[in-house]
């Protein structure tokens, strides 16, 4: 159980154009879903938090209005990156926190690997 | 502040040599602490959890972890390492306030020569 997923796994998009990727939680219901940005050979860093139903909590530093997410049901959460540059090419995961769970247990998606040309 | 510091970005043990993986973690409060294993171009698998029960955590394949609050550590380890267990792992500790925010170390790379 426990179970996340994220597509694609995979997308290369053009300078300039938008990218969706979708975080889904398979078999439960995820109350917070956090997005993550990880370069190579460096840690993950928190983009923002999404709740489902409201808007999204941006860590400082994050543009908001290029990194538009939205959690409209309870498995599911997107992440579009909008105008994409090269420098926004990262592998970008998605975690999960069950409801009903009291434990800070958080659920990884397989991430998704974005190159921006 | 909650932080967490893994100490050595690389550790490199001999296939069938103890594992130790260090972190140290900053917190206020009572911690919940994790350990996660990334394998290449994926996310991130959970090894174990301390949650405030037993002080010595066992997790999956083999990997264990002890709390130690006098010296707030929570160090892994495993007593035979594998060649299956060459990846990244990162320490983290949950935030105290109602987020659920976890704060990652910045990991470490386990190599296991043959």
């Amino acid at each position: 159980g426990a179970v996340v997923s994220q597509h694609p796994s995979r997308v290369i998009c053009k300078s300039g154009t938008s990218v969706k990727i979708e975080c889904r939680s398979l078999d439960f219901q995820a109350t917070t879903m956090f997005w993550y940005r990880q370069f190579p050979k460096q840690s993950l860093m928190l983009m923002a938090t999404s709740n489902e139903g409201s808007k999204a909590t941006y860590e400082q530093g994050v543009e908001k209005d290029k990194f538009l997410i939205n959690h409209a049901s309870l498995t599911l959460s997107t992440l579009t990156v909008t105008s994409a540059h090269p420098e926004d090419s990262s592998f970008y995961i998605c975690s999960a926190r069950p409801r009903d769970r009291g434990n800070h247990e958080q659920y990884f998606g397989p991430g998704t690997r974005l190159t921006v040309t | 502040a909650q932080s967490v510091t893994q100490l050595g970005s690389h550790v490199s043990v001999s296939e069938g040599a103890l594992v130790l993986l260090r972190c140290n973690y900053s917190s206020s409060v009572p911690p919940y602490l994790f350990w996660y294993v990334q394998y290449p171009n994926q996310g991130l698998q959970l090894l174990l959890k301390y949650t405030s029960a037993a002080t010595l955590v066992k997790g999956i394949n083999g990997f264990e972890a002890e709390f130690k609050k006098s010296e707030t550590s929570f160090h892994l380890t495993k007593p035979s390492a594998h060649m299956s267990d060459a990846a990244e792992y990162f320490c983290a500790v949950s935030r105290v306030d109602s987020s659920y925010k976890l704060i990652f170390g910045s990991g470490t790379r386990l190599l296991v020569r043959p």
